[in-house]
């Protein structure tokens, strides 16, 4: 059975810092999503990671893939108060197009 | 404008009453999900359908039922037989396989 845990489940930062959000899966799979929620409302696809190595960027976030070692990783660069919100990994089950979610890390950026 | 349309946003639902969730997509995907979340949770797959006039159980698929007699639609029925239903439903279509999950804004249900 796939299981997928991230840490941490909360992130409290300052304003300009750096941190990294960790995504660790138990099964083999090459496809992993990030994905963005703000209070409220539905998710927001950040990143697609299709192979081993793979990494993605789009400003302050990017996101990587080590499928051997089963893990992603989403890195955030000078943390700004708008990237407040509950960051989700998921993971693909097996090529089945079915994903398993992580219980997702609610990131607090303070001024 | 292309996406997926949940509705309604807001929904209760009477003991012992079944209750219908509506999903719309206009994105032409073939594969469209739906997930439950709870509080301080990530999402469970409730059911899901690759093609029309098919569809699969998720993980928590009991108390729930669905259709999908049209490639856009993906109705949710929450019937008696859920016991916990409060929770907020967000619907997903995908093109397939490498591509994102493109969520709907979700509907929250609440017992009455």
């Amino acid at each position: 059975e796939l299981k997928v845990e991230q840490n941490p489940l909360f992130l409290s930062m300052q304003e300009g810092k750096n941190y990294t959000i960790y995504c660790n899966y138990s099964t083999t799979s090459d496809r992993l999503y990030w994905y963005r929620q703000d209070p409220g409302k539905s998710l927001e696809s950040l990143f697609v990671l299709l192979s081993n190595g793979a990494v993605k960027q789009e400003g302050r976030l990017m996101a990587s893939l080590d499928t051997k070692a089963r893990l992603s990783t989403l890195h955030i660069t000078a943390a700004v108060h708008d990237l407040s919100a509950t960051y989700f990994c998921a993971v693909e089950r097996g090529g089945s197009e079915k994903l398993v979610f992580g219980k997702g890390t609610k990131l607090t950026v303070n001024p | 404008d292309g996406g997926i349309t949940q509705s309604p946003k807001y929904l209760f639902r009477k003991e012992g009453q079944n209750v219908t969730l509506s999903c719309e997509q206009n994105l032409n995907h073939d594969a469209m999900y739906w997930y439950r979340q709870d509080p301080g949770q990530g999402l469970r797959l409730i059911y899901y359908s690759q093609i029309v006039n098919d569809f699969q159980k998720g993980d928590i698929a009991e108390g729930y039922s669905v259709s999908r007699e049209k490639k856009e639609s993906f109705p949710l029925t929450v019937t008696s037989a859920q016991k916990n239903p409060t929770a907020f439903y967000l619907c997903a279509s995908s093109l397939g396989a490498w591509e994102p999950q493109h969520f709907g804004d979700g509907t929250r249900l609440s017992i009455l």
